[in-house]
Order: structure tokens, then sequence, then C-alpha cells
């Protein structure tokens, strides 16, 4: 059964860099045929796709965030990271990482527990 | 980006009601259609992918069904551990989008 674990400071300034990192056990990054990615959702607001990366390495970004996201693994450390540049307070959010397969209407089927980004100086 | 618009963005029951939620995308999106369900402080859980397909271990009186545009989410008989927020998602066209989300609140 995936896991998923996401770690990272809660508390970013205005203009920095967002770094969240997700760990995965319960099998490998690099020999499934998933996608993993991170979706965010604002406090008492709805669910927003951030990106994704395929175990190929291919990457799909939110074209709303697109300037500013990058998503990356380490499959030697079975992770995944998140690096949002200048954020502002709009970034302010709990970011979920989480996986979906290739089926059909690729569903998420596995998500971390979340975790709340504060932006604030 | 597609629409997703669901209705109603909150409503009241008891346990043992039936309940239906509605998901309208703002084109057509065949059945690349899933639902969650998330309670507070918690990450969704999929219920149902495909549009009907009930995920694994979800109990049986939830149920999707629709096609192109219109979609529901169908709860045959509220139980307690019901009461929290769905969310429909489309995954026709990048960037998959969710709807707004329904909360089912006690009556």
């Amino acid at each position: 059964q995936l896991q998923l674990q996401e770690t990272g400071p809660g508390l970013v300034k205005p203009s920095e860099t967002l770094s969240l990192t997700c760990i995965v056990s319960g099998g490998s990054i690099s020999r499934s045929s998933r996608y993993w990615g991170w979706i965010r959702q604002p406090p008492g607001k709805g669910l927003e796709w951030v990106g994704s990366i395929y175990s190929s390495g291919s990457t799909y970004y939110n074209p709303s965030l697109k300037s500013r996201v990058t998503i990356s693994v380490d499959t030697s450390k079975n992770q995944f990271s998140l690096k949002l540049s200048s954020v502002t307070a709009a970034d302010a959010a709990v970011y979920y990482c989480a996986t979906y397969s290739g089926d059909y209407s690729l569903p998420i089927d596995h998500w971390g527990q979340g975790t709340l980004v504060t932006v604030s100086s | 980006d597609i629409q997703m618009t669901q209705s109603p963005s909150s409503l009241s029951a008891s346990v043992g009601d039936r309940v239906t939620i509605i998901c309208r995308a703002s084109q057509s999106i065949s059945a690349y259609l899933n639902w969650y369900q998330q309670k507070p402080g918690k990450a969704p859980v999929l219920l149902i992918y495909a549009a009907s397909t009930l995920q694994s271990g979800v109990p049986s009186r939830f149920s999707g069904s629709g096609s192109e545009t219109d979609f529901t989410l169908t709860i045959s008989s509220l139980q307690p551990e019901d009461f929290a927020s769905y969310y429909c998602q489309q995954s026709f066209i990048s960037p998959p989008t969710f709807g707004q989300g329904t909360k089912v609140e006690l009556k």
C-alpha cells in the first residue's frame, strides 16, 4: 500500500521559494507507471491541481503556475519535490502530495496527509 | 480550463436520507470524472472514478452516474460518517480541475 508524507517548512516569506518534499513508501517511484503530483487547498477553499511528474520524468504543470513551478524526482531516495518561486499570500495553502495511475480517468487514489504552508514575513 | 460546477454548495440532511450531488462540466468530458470525499483536517479520499466505478473499499451506498457534461453522486442512505465535503474532478483536459465542493451537514 503506497504511503506518502510531505515534509518542508511551514512558513515561507513573500517573494521566496516554497520547497516541499514527498517521501514515498510501499512502492517504487521509478518502477511504477504512475503520476506523482501536488494539489493545494487554501484554508476554507477548494482544491487546485499544481502539477505532476510521470515515472518517466515528464512534467505537467498548471498553466496558472507554470512559470513558477518545478517538480522533480529523486529516485535514489524514492521521493519527489515541489518548488514554487516568488510566493505571495495567495500561495498559502495546505499542500498535498498525491499519486494517480494511468487508468482511464486518472483517479487520485493515494494522498499524503497534507502540510500547511503560511506565507508571511 | 474546464470549469466544474457543483450544486448545491451545501445541504442539510438526516441519517438515512438519500442525497444527490450534481456536477456539471463547462464542456464535454466523456466519463473522465472522479468524486472525492473530504473530512475536516484530512486529505480527500477517492470514492468513484470514471464517473461510475466504485473505488475498492468504498461502501456500496455511494454511486455515480452521468457522462459528457452532467454527473451525479448519490448516497443512498446517509450514514453518520458521510457528513463531509464532496468534490468532483475532471481529467479530460489538462489541467485537471475540481468543483468547488458540496458540504453535507447534519440537519
